[in-house]
């Protein structure tokens, strides 16, 4: 079974302060995806990777960055909360190619004040 | 206008009733085709995927129009833990493992 894990369940941050999202999975795939989900707008793709050290700006990059040093972890940093940013963030992972499957994690529900 | 529209509902079905959830999507070069299913305050899971041939999976029927670019999800003999929201899903096959989700559909299966 494939695993993905994020660091938390649910954050609380205050404006201003940087934040780290962590994902890893387990099972050796090349890609791996952050998307935040907002009622009434769905998911919408922050960033993605492809390979180590590689990354790709989504849909909506601003506000975000992101880090792949290792093939199983992939980390979206929000370099200054802004409370626009309150949300939930999901992590996926897939093999490479366009009919693979997403494999998410649980979800991080950020909330900044 | 969206690259994949969806009614976002609710949908509201007494069991056993047979519903069906169209989508419809933008882009003229996407390669595949998926539904998702999210349970409340859970991750996305892959519920089918849809081919051109149309496919089914129990209860479940997909069917793919690509010259309409439209996409259904048939549900028959609706159970309570079918309650769920459904999410069209289309990958443009030239940007990798990239997905475009739809922003889903709700449905809730009343006893």
């Amino acid at each position: 079974d494939v695993k993905v894990t994020q660091s938390s369940r649910y954050l609380v941050k205050r404006t201003g302060e940087k934040v780290f999202l962590e994902c890893v999975q387990d099972m050796d795939h090349e890609n791996m995806f952050w998307y935040r989900q907002d009622p009434g707008l769905g998911l919408r793709l922050i960033y993605f990777s492809y390979d180590v050290k590689m990354k790709e700006k989504g849909d909506i990059p601003e506000g975000y960055s992101v880090s792949r040093e290792k093939k199983e972890r992939f980390s979206l940093i929000l370099e200054s909360a802004s409370t626009n940013q309150t949300s939930m963030y999901l992590c996926a992972s897939s093999l490479p190619g366009g009919g693979e499957t997403q494999y998410f994690g649980p979800g991080t529900r950020l909330l900044v004040l | 206008r969206k690259e994949v529209e969806q009614d976002p509902g609710p949908f509201n079905v007494p069991e056993g009733a047979t519903v069906a959830f169209n989508c419809t999507y933008s882009n003229s070069a996407s390669q595949s085709f998926f539904w998702y299913r999210q349970d409340c305050r859970k991750e996305p899971k892959l519920l089918m995927s849809v081919y051109s041939s149309g496919n089914e999976d129990g209860r479940f029927t997909a069917q793919l129009n690509r010259a309409s670019q439209y996409i259904s999800l048939l549900i028959r003999d609706s159970k309570l833990s079918d309650s769920a929201t459904y999410l069209c899903v289309v990958n443009l096959g030239n940007q990798g493992g990239k997905l475009i989700f739809g922003q889903g559909t709700e449905l809730s299966v009343k006893p």
